[in-house]
């Protein structure tokens, strides 16, 4: 059984910068995970933020970014706002099977 | 605009049988994989399986292999996701979401709540 793992919970402070990861059980994450990040307001739905590890999506903020950092994949938010506090997940490709991370919880403090 | 439209709130009785759905619109609904992700109470997410729509090629998560089932109607541009027998269990959040470049996703419905409680 695959699992893949993220910080519990983090917290950041307005307008600093903090960098979220996600770590595969198989190994070093590369870019053949194809790397997913998503976001997850309460009550709303997940709203994809990073595909293919670094590439944004049309409606993704300037401050976040995806990379791969020391075997792992990383979201990096640059200039932290209020409303960057949520439930962050990260979705590892394996081949025709997906798994995502337990969620990190960031906290802007 | 890229839309997927879940259908609504399901109250249900374990034993009882049950399909849910996933409508897209504004974009070619057979070019694209649509997935299913189960959210239980407080709990992170986790992939069910995906559906090509085109030809309903279908793969399920090992955990769910057996326990559901995943279909389309490409007829209709709708997505389904589908119980024969609730348990108490299956009480979560479903999500359906769009699969870009057969690995990637992007848009997402809005959920739709399942409880099953006798």
């Amino acid at each position: 059984q695959t699992v893949v793992t993220q910080e519990p919970s983090l917290t950041a402070s307005p307008g600093g910068t903090v960098t979220l990861t996600c770590a595969s059980s198989t190994g070093a994450v590369t870019s053949g995970y194809y790397p997913n990040w998503f976001q997850q307001k309460p009550g709303q739905a997940p709203r994809a933020l990073i595909y293919s590890t670094s590439n944004k999506h049309s409606w993704t903020p300037a401050r976040f970014s995806g990379s791969l950092l020391g075997g792992k994949a990383a979201l990096t938010l640059s200039g932290v706002q209020p409303e960057d506090e949520a439930e962050y997940y990260c979705l590892l490709y394996y081949g025709g099977d997906w798994v995502f991370g337990g969620g990190t919880k960031l906290t802007v403090l | 605009e890229v839309q997927l439209v879940q259908s609504g709130a399901e109250v249900k009785k374990p034993g009882e049988s049950l399909k849910i759905s996933c409508k897209g619109s504004g974009y070619s609904f057979t070019t694209y994989w649509i997935g299913w992700v189960r959210q239980m109470p407080e709990k992170g997410l986790e992939w069910m399986g995906i559906i090509y729509p085109g030809d309903s090629d279908t793969r399920y998560s090992p955990s769910f292999q057996g326990q559901v089932t995943i279909s389309a109607d490409k007829s209709i541009s709708t997505a389904y996701l589908q119980w024969s027998s609730l348990k108490a269990s299956d009480t979560a959040m479903y999500y359906c979401a769009r699969l870009f470049g057969g690995r990637e996703f992007d848009y997402w419905g809005q959920g739709t709540l399942v409880t099953v409680s006798s």
